[in-house]
């Protein structure tokens, strides 16, 4: 009940397309989700992240659509391109629970192809 | 800016030599987290700090594994009796409690021979 699963591991997407990446959980006493982005080499950086009174947050090219009745929710990248090429990583706790910690997906390798 | 800072940045070694690493959290971060990432792999959970609580260890793989937090500062993770299957990045992250935003530092990349 504790973990998230991410798919898909790997994805290769065209310059200028939009990249989907997607997260389920089982523990309805969620209600933080992150997404994280690690480039080589470096340790992964928050990017964006949602709690569940909203079905959808921007940032820019970055979306996070939620859906609290599948218990899903997804990365979109929009007009994606060569600097994205990361590995993702969705995670998920209970916000305001001191003692909780985020739950991590597998992780998911994007290279955006030129 | 002090960010997380983790030393070294790498690490050779050889195999049945024991390892220390460091990891300099955000000042003022109760909450510390070492992980390992395998390469091409997600992040396995190992250890976590928070405040003077005791310490989560459900991740250590095995007890050739320990790691070391004073108060809320510079934790130390401790590899005894290194083997090839230990080789990975060692990532420290901090965040101001359990469940807020994470802050990773690079990573020690540690190899054994």
């Amino acid at each position: 009940q504790q973990q998230v699963k991410q798919s898909p591991q790997s994805l290769i997407v065209q310059k200028g397309g939009i990249s989907i990446i997607n997260c389920a959980y089982e523990n309805t006493a969620f209600d933080y989700f992150p997404w994280y982005q690690q480039f080589p080499g470096k340790g992964p950086a928050l990017l964006i992240a949602i709690r569940p009174d909203v079905s959808e947050k921007k940032e820019g090219r970055f979306t996070i659509s939620f859906n609290k009745s599948a218990k899903q929710f997804s990365l979109h990248i929009m007009d994606s391109q060569p600097g994205d090429s990361a590995t993702y990583f969705c995670a998920a706790s209970m916000e305001g629970d001191s003692n909780y910690q985020l739950i991590w997906g597998a992780g998911t390798k994007l290279i955006i192809k030129p | 800016g002090a960010g997380v800072s983790q030393s070294p940045s790498n690490k050779v070694t050889e195999k049945g030599k024991d390892v220390e690493l460091r990891c300099d959290p955000i000042s003022g971060h109760t909450a510390l987290y070492w992980y390992r990432q395998r390469l091409g792999q997600g992040l396995e959970f190992l250890i976590y700090f928070q405040g003077n609580s005791a310490p989560d260890k459900s991740g250590l793989p095995s007890d050739r594994f320990s790691a070391e937090r004073t108060g809320e500062s510079v934790s130390t993770l401790t590899i005894q009796r290194t083997q090839q299957e230990d080789s990975a990045v060692y990532l420290c992250a901090s965040s101001l409690s359990g469940s807020d935003t994470q802050y990773f530092g690079p990573g020690t990349r540690l190899t054994v021979l």
